[in-house]
């Protein structure tokens, strides 16, 4: 089983859907959550941080459920330009050597 | 705009030949790491030195595989010999600091085919 889990997808929406990604991990020492967007052929990129009290970024919100190894991210309103693969990101041993263990990634398709 | 670097961005070789790719991660930046994504295994991290000392390579194939950074403005993770399963794209990322949610910036990649 791998430590960062992730539903690969393809999701395919419409433009203007609201879709959500899920994301499980099972080192419960984890202490800090990310999640990265990689377009195709290009390098990951970070999209926003996970905090406790979930956080949300214009379209986008992250949430953490600690209890449940369970990290989430919505996105309303989609546009073409979201069309992306979502790495969820776990930071394995927290500050001290900040160690990022990636899931394998969920890939979005917004459609026109 | 400060980014990382990384050379060359392809590489195509014959088994058994060696690889070298280099980085230069951002200026001021103080810890780097090495990373080989594929599509079976998606992104796994390899190396991963702070203040050029490196702290964990438990990643990385220790027969074929070394890494090291000569200086604060080059990183260089050498194959030999390689291999065909060393086929992917190696990322290397660098970041300001070991806190909790210190970003990681990714460079563009070298996409590596072993014949």
């Amino acid at each position: 089983r791998k430590e960062v889990e992730q539903d690969p997808g393809p999701f395919n929406v419409p433009e203007g859907a609201t879709v959500a990604f899920n994301c499980t991990y099972s080192n419960s020492a984890s202490q800090s959550f990310f999640w990265y967007r990689q377009d195709c052929r290009k390098e990951p990129k970070l999209l926003m941080s996970v905090y406790s009290s979930g956080n949300e970024d214009g379209r986008f919100t992250a949430q953490l459920n600690r209890a449940s190894q369970y990290i989430s991210l919505l996105i309303r309103d989609s546009k073409l330009s979201d069309s992306a693969t979502y790495l969820c990101v776990v930071n394995r041993n927290g500050g001290a050597t900040n160690k990022l263990i990636f899931g394998t990634g969920t890939l979005l398709a917004v459609q026109p | 705009d400060a980014r990382v670097t990384q050379t060359p961005r392809h590489k195509v070789t014959e088994m058994g030949q060696e690889v070298t790719m280099r980085c230069q991660p951002i200026l001021g930046h103080n810890t780097v790491f090495w990373y080989r994504q594929t599509m079976m295994q998606g992104l796994e991290l390899l190396a991963y030195f702070r203040n050029r000392a490196p702290l964990d390579d438990s990643g990385m194939p220790k027969d074929r595989f070394s890494a090291e950074m000569p200086d604060a403005t080059l990183a260089t993770l050498k194959i030999q010999p390689s291999e065909p399963r060393d086929s992917a794209v190696y990322f290397c990322a660098s970041g300001p600091g070991q806190g909790h949610y210190n970003e990681q910036f990714f460079g563009p990649g070298t996409r590596l085919t072993v014949l």
